[in-house]
């Protein structure tokens, strides 16, 4: 199964609201990084924080990590269409292969 | 500096036969992951490769196979294709090992249809 599970699967919302991505993950991470990913492409990356921050800016994101709740959430501020896309988490977990797991995604819809 | 470069961006096959899809990195990275990409099973690893060796393998049968070359370029290999192969390939690149410290910058994609 997935490590990460991302909540809400999908979202809709008008341009300029602000738009928040949930990740959960199961075992322990050495780090959790946010990509995006325009339909069908390849992925772009947008954030990476270790398991040591709790928080972290990057422009208009701010991504959380609770490693107590084994959780993450996105955050994107004054949203454009241009962030239509699917957002995903993955986690670099401690044990085992040193792989990225992802989460299934979070397909984001931006309203003009 | 050049992306992540993935050929061929396309790719039709029938069942039973086998494809070879390349990867270039970025210049001057040396590790290589490969990751299939579908929409029942999600994003999922495949290999990882550094210098070379494989590093990490994830868990796929034996027909998915890859290599790396000593400028780093990467393919990977299926063989004997199951429709279920039909997925989008992504390949990664990133600068150093342990490559969990380090993001990895994709390209994108070769979406390969079996038919």
């Amino acid at each position: 199964s997935q490590q990460g599970e991302e909540d809400p699967q999908a979202l809709s919302i008008q341009e300029g609201e602000n738009a928040t991505m949930n990740c959960s993950y199961k075992t322990s991470i050495n780090n959790l990084q946010w990509y995006r990913q325009n339909s069908g492409r390849g992925l772009v990356h947008l954030i990476l924080i270790r398991s040591n921050e709790r928080e972290k800016h990057s422009g208009r994101l701010r991504v959380t990590l609770d490693t107590s709740k084994k959780s993450s959430s996105l955050l994107i501020t004054a949203s454009r269409a241009a962030d239509t896309a699917s957002y995903f988490c993955a986690t670099r977990i401690i044990q085992g292969a040193q792989k990225l797991v992802f989460g299934q995604g979070t397909r984001l819809t931006i309203n003009p | 500096k050049a992306g992540v470069t993935q050929t061929p961006r396309y790719l039709i096959k029938t069942r039973g036969q086998q494809v070879t899809l390349s990867c270039s990195p970025i210049s001057g990275h040396r590790s290589v992951s490969w990751y299939q990409q579908t929409p029942g099973q999600g994003l999922q690893f495949l290999f990882e490769y550094f210098s070379e060796t494989q590093r990490n393998k994830g868990n796929f049968p034996g027909r998915f196979s890859g290599r790396q070359f000593s400028n780093s370029r990467s393919e990977m290999n299926v063989s004997t294709l199951e429709l279920g192969d039909s997925a989008l390939y992504l390949c990664a690149s990133s600068l150093t090992q342990p490559v969990y410290q380090e993001t990895q910058y994709f390209g994108p994609g070769t979406r390969l249809l079996v038919l």
